[in-house]
């Protein structure tokens, strides 16, 4: 069965603490893997699409990475406005553009 | 460019009571989805329309129907509508060729 599984489910960093969002996936054919980021009350936020293993792509303080098996979204030197919900989705080659989604890590950057 | 506009931002709807949902995008997109998003469940997928003039079933499509009104505007609509449904309501589009999908801002739904 196609499932994308993104771990911690919570995560709590202090500003300037540097860590990895994971997003593990098992489909038959992968087309894409996708990050966004969602803020409370609004509607997801592309950030990042990577199509093979080995591909790497950045944003100012992310930087996200994929295998044959997961996706890694690094954060360095996070600050209080990266607190987000971070969604992780995959596009199942042949599934007519449905995106398989995770249920996504909250990110709480403190000060 | 507004990209993916929804309306109306909030509703609260009486158990039986019909509405619609409108969405509609400027970005001379092909593809429209219908997506709710619930806690502990994540995004679902309840209709889709990969151009004009189809539509297809997602994931959780009972309950609901949709109408791809032209290429800008695609619809959702709850005819008798249920506590089950309570739910936030999000537009998505892509462009033939593209593969992401941009969201609109939601519809929160309250069925009491």
């Amino acid at each position: 069965e196609d499932q994308v599984t993104q771990s911690p489910e919570a995560l709590r960093l202090q500003e300037g603490e540097s860590s990895s969002l994971n997003c593990s996936y098992t489909v038959s054919g992968l087309r894409g893997l996708f990050w966004y980021r969602q803020d409370p009350g609004k509607g997801p936020e592309f950030l990042f699409t990577l199509y093979s293993a080995g591909e790497e792509k950045e944003k100012e303080r992310l930087k996200a990475t994929l295998t044959k098996k997961e996706s890694f979204l690094h954060i360095t030197a996070p600050k209080p406005e990266d607190s987000a919900t971070y969604l992780c989705a995959v596009d199942n080659a042949g599934n007519n553009r449905k995106l398989i989604w995770g249920l996504g890590t909250s990110l709480a950057v403190n000060p | 460019n507004a990209g993916v506009t929804q309306t109306p931002k909030f509703q609260v709807l009486k158990t039986g009571q019909s509405m619609t949902l409108q969405c509609a995008q400027d970005m001379n997109h092909n593809s429209m989805y219908w997506y709710r998003q619930d806690p502990g469940m994540g995004l679902r997928l309840i209709y889709y329309s990969a151009s004009e003039g189809t539509t297809d079933k997602g994931e959780v499509p009972n309950g609901y129907n949709v109408s791809r009104l032209n290429k800008r505007e695609f619809s959702l609509r709850l005819e008798s509508a249920a506590p089950s449904q309570t739910s936030v309501y999000f537009c998505a589009s892509l462009i033939r060729g593209q593969e992401t999908q941009y969201f609109g801002p939601g519809t929160r739904l309250l069925v009491l």
